[in-house]
């Protein structure tokens, strides 16, 4: 199994449509979460992290269930300029980041 | 921008060569991280650098090495070069603090490309 899971996409919707990103992890004891935005051939940026209470910056919306080992991210009113791959990122015991393979968001007109 | 910068942008190089690819932390930033992107795929990680020592590695063969300089800048060298050793090659600065676990945040650089013919 694999450390971080993803949906697999492509997510192909129009402009002010909401969409749902979820994610699995398999360390019960990984204890920081992110998510991270990456364009087409640039670098990943960290988008937001995610907090046990769930937290919101402006249209996003991260949520993480421990239980479940489980995150998902939603964006609501999306815009052109949300299109992009969708990293979930797990942070590993040596510091390093453990990523997810993506999902692709294209919004269209 | 992150302040993190790699060079070079872009190389081709052939079966069997040697690589060698360059990463400046951003300023004040003392540890120095290294993934691996295959196409389509997330970032894998390949080692990071804490005060000029190897302090993680993933699970990538004896033929990636790396140094970090008391600059805290960074090189990865690749040997033996193979086919499927064509990716983009991410630098992460960041800056540890002097607890066991205080990592803080991550950040990228532009990346190298790398094409193994």
């Amino acid at each position: 199994r694999k450390e971080v899971e993803q949906d697999p996409g492509p997510f192909n919707v129009p402009e002010g449509a909401t969409v749902a990103f979820n994610c699995t992890y398999s360390n019960s004891a990984s204890q920081s979460f992110f998510w991270y935005r990456q364009d087409c051939r640039k670098e990943p940026k960290l988008l937001m992290s995610v907090y046990s209470s769930g937290n919101e910056d402006g249209r996003f919306t991260a949520q993480l269930n421990r239980a479940s080992q489980y995150i998902s991210l939603l964006i609501r009113d999306s815009k052109l300029s949300d299109s992009a791959t969708y990293l979930c990122v797990v942070k590993g015991s040596q510091g390093n980041l453990i990523f997810g393979k993506g999902t692709k968001l294209s919004v269209k007109p | 921008e992150t302040g993190v910068t790699q060079s070079p942008t872009h190389l081709i190089k052939t079966r069997g060569q040697q690589v060698t690819l360059r990463c400046s932390s951003q300023s004040g930033h003392n540890t120095v991280s290294w993934y691996q992107q295959a196409l389509g795929q997330g970032p894998q990680f390949i080692f990071q650098y804490y005060r000029e020592e190897e302090n993680g590695r993933g699970n990538f063969p004896p033929r990636f090495s790396g140094l970090q300089f008391p600059n805290y800048s960074s090189e990865l060298n690749v040997n033996a070069l193979e086919l499927d050793d064509s990716a983009l090659y991410l630098c992460a600065s960041s800056l540890r603090g002097t607890g066991k676990n205080s990592y803080n945040e991550q950040f990228f650089g532009p990346g190298t490309r790398l094409t193994v013919l």
